[in-house]
């Protein structure tokens, strides 16, 4: 039972790079969540998913696109990163609007 | 728009003693409630949660309490033990996702 998965674990990249943030879970979850923990903010959401195909924007978009095209699958990608976006990321999932939500382990991602 | 806040970023107790964890809301039409634990270098881990027409529930070990009069919400862990040393979050539903507080470090000394 693999459950919900994020990779890479850590990634170290520069400003203004393209990265891309991945999520799969195997437990066909209708919902998938992006999001950020930093320092002093908490967990913020970033983006959501009801359904493959559909998304929608969180609290704190700017800066970051999203994909649904498979339900086991949410990425995230920094189209350019910022040093703003040095966070760690978590991705979770699901089963309905109104279930508990299941976390992965997080990336790590540092933006020089 | 909604907001979590908790009462204290920190709490120390001695292994064996209960732990009350507290956390307030604004916003009256939450209707779900959630405690997530969350170790160092991992994700959050569910702990247990409620729904709006409860104010209490059990889990092991654990016990959630909500004040819907006050907008308050509790995590009380009974024997507390060195591995409930953690952040731990109180979340509401705030539409479809998650609203989180920011956390309290429980320290548990043996």
């Amino acid at each position: 039972d693999a459950g919900i998965t994020q990779s890479p674990r850590y990634k170290i990249t520069e400003t203004g790079r393209q990265v891309t943030l991945m999520c799969h879970q195997t437990w066909s979850h209708s919902y998938m969540f992006w999001y950020r923990q930093d320092l002093g903010h908490g967990l913020r959401l970033i983006y959501y998913s009801a359904a493959a195909d559909i998304t929608d924007k969180g609290e704190v978009p700017d800066g970051y696109v999203v994909s649904r095209s498979k339900t086991e699958n949410f990425p995230l990608t920094l189209e350019s990163a910022t040093r703003s976006q040095t966070s760690v990321y978590f991705c979770a999932s699901s089963r309905d609007r109104d279930e508990k939500l299941f976390f992965g382990s997080g990336t790590q991602l540092s933006v020089l | 728009g909604e907001s979590v806040g908790l009462h204290l970023p920190t709490l120390s107790v001695q292994e064996g003693d209960n732990s009350i964890i507290n956390c307030a809301y604004s916003n009256s039409a939450s209707d779900y409630f959630i405690w997530y634990k969350q170790e160092s270098g991992k994700g959050p881990q569910f702990i247990i949660d409620i729904r709006s027409n409860m104010d209490k529930r059990q889990g092991q070990r654990v016990t959630v309490l909500l004040n819907k009069t006050v907008k308050h919400l509790s995590l009380q862990i009974a024997a507390t033990q060195p591995g409930d040393s953690a952040v731990y979050f109180c979340a509401l539903k705030g539409g479809t996702a998650l609203i989180f507080g920011k956390g309290t470090t429980l320290s548990v000394s043996s």
